[in-house]
């Protein structure tokens, strides 16, 4: 079982660009939600997908969207970055069945915004 | 509305001996109460969960969390702490009732264990 697998690792972007983020969910798994983790915080919630739809937003901007695969698999999209942007962001899956269920949680992508 | 605190930033202790990392938190409804461990530029790993039943819970490497609804506290515990358990540990709550599906993360408790 590969876990929950994150791409890129590392990337490096400047102001106004566009990125994308992509999330495999833990085998068995069908939900994903996604974070941002600034340095020496706690993961902030940005949303989450179950059965390809967006199922609960946090309190981000609409410069972040996503998208969820019928394989379950997500993207992350933020457009118009900005230097506060740069963070680590986990994905993380679980099953949608019971909200006792535990959180597995990806490596992260590290993202600077120069 | 759900909250979750860990009072302390940083937790010192010396290998060998026990070790508390502290966590409280606020839910309108029964808690489903999650603690996780991260290690330096990795994701978090999940350790152990209350759910409902024992308040003692067991996870993984030795941690423990006794849930304590009068105190509202998930305090997580380790009878003898080692060098490699020196991480950031995040404590999470979820409400048993409501609409939401989402975790509140604390903002973590950095844990060194010296020599």
């Amino acid at each position: 079982d590969a876990g929950v697998t994150q791409s890129p690792t590392h990337l490096i972007k400047t102001r106004g660009q566009q990125v994308t983020l992509r999330c495999s969910p833990k085998s068995g798994h069908d939900t994903v939600s996604w974070y941002q983790q600034a340095l020496g915080q706690g993961p902030q919630f940005i949303f989450q997908y179950y059965e390809e739809e967006e199922r609960q937003r946090g309190n981000f901007p609409d410069r972040f969207s996503g998208h969820q695969f019928p394989n379950y698999s997500s993207e992350l999209n933020v457009n118009a970055l900005l230097l506060g942007d740069s963070a680590l962001y986990l994905c993380a899956s679980s099953r949608a069945a019971n909200r006792g269920n535990e959180q597995f949680f990806g490596p992260g992508t590290r993202l600077t915004v120069l | 509305a759900q909250s979750v605190a860990q009072p302390e930033d940083q937790v010192n202790v010396a290998e060998g001996n026990p070790l508390t990392v502290k966590c409280t938190y606020s839910v309108s409804g029964n808690p489903y109460l999650f603690w996780y461990v991260q290690y330096p530029n990795r994701g978090l790993q999940f350790l152990l969960k209350y759910i409902t039943g024992d308040n003692l819970v067991k996870g993984s490497y030795g941690f423990e969390a006794e849930f304590n609804k009068s105190q509202t506290s998930f305090h997580l515990k380790k009878p003898s702490a080692l060098v490699s358990d020196s991480a950031l540990y995040f404590c999470a709550v979820r409400d048993s009732s409501g609409g939401s599906y989402i975790p509140t993360f604390g903002r973590g408790t950095s844990l060194i264990v010296h020599p």
